[in-house]
């Protein structure tokens, strides 16, 4: 079956700080990988995605590549700012479907 | 881009009562619509699928009598909570896709939180 697993939070780190948020999944098919945030009290806005195998999705300085070999999709930004923080949901979707499966979560706490 | 209203924002009702959420698609058609429930520090659990013109599918566990949904336009999904309790009090987020793209694309609506006395 298709499920995600991602790291539990919460994710503490200082302006400035390396992030690393990891997610792997499991899939039947070639799935389509996604990362969303939800930052406090609103809902959730699709961050990057990738459709395919070596895919990278960038956006607002987060990035993550589609590594079929490691089943993974792990989201990274090289400096985060306190306005990072959210809660981080990594998802899959199978092509032609359209039913989504989450990860658990991972909420991330900038400090200044 | 695309973009996906809920309303209310919230809502708080007494146990028994029955309440109705919207979810709208404003600038897209929307060929299928999702309900999620979403409890506190946790992930969204699917609730069920929606397409317009069609009979909801729900996923396993949830009550099909007591969640209501309808999908009656290509812009507009209801989800409506019959006879409350407490126990419903949950964020439900709803989403939906643009039929057009060819990746599958979900876009969410801000959440509805409820809360049931």
């Amino acid at each position: 079956g298709n499920s995600v697993t991602q790291m539990e939070g919460p994710v503490t780190l200082s302006e400035e700080a390396f992030l690393t948020i990891n997610c792997t999944y499991t899939a039947t098919g070639y799935p389509s990988l996604f990362w969303y945030v939800q930052y406090p009290g609103e809902g959730l806005q699709l961050l990057l995605k990738a459709t395919k195998a070596d895919d990278k999705g960038s956006n607002k300085g987060f990035e993550a590549t589609y590594r079929k070999e490691t089943t993974s999709f792990h989201l990274e930004k090289g400096s985060v700012q306190v306005s990072d923080s959210a809660v981080y949901f990594c998802a899959l979707s199978e092509h032609n479907f359209n039913k989504f499966y989450f990860g658990s979560g991972t909420k991330l706490n900038v400090k200044p | 881009g695309a973009v996906v209203s809920q309303h209310p924002s919230w809502v708080i009702c007494k146990s028994g009562t029955s309440v109705k959420i919207e979810c709208r698609s404003l600038d897209f058609q929307a060929t299928t619509m999702f309900w999620y429930r979403q409890f506190p520090k946790q992930s969204l659990m699917l609730m069920a699928t929606s397409n317009e013109g069609s009979k909801a599918t729900y996923e396993q566990g949830v009550e099909k009598d007591k969640f209501l949904i309808n999908h009656a336009s290509l812009t507009l999904s209801t989800l409506t909570v019959t006879s409350a309790h407490p126990e419903d009090s949950s964020f439900y987020i709803c989403s939906a896709t643009d039929g057009g793209s060819s990746y599958n694309e979900q876009f969410f609506g801000p959440g509805t939180r409820l809360t049931v006395l």
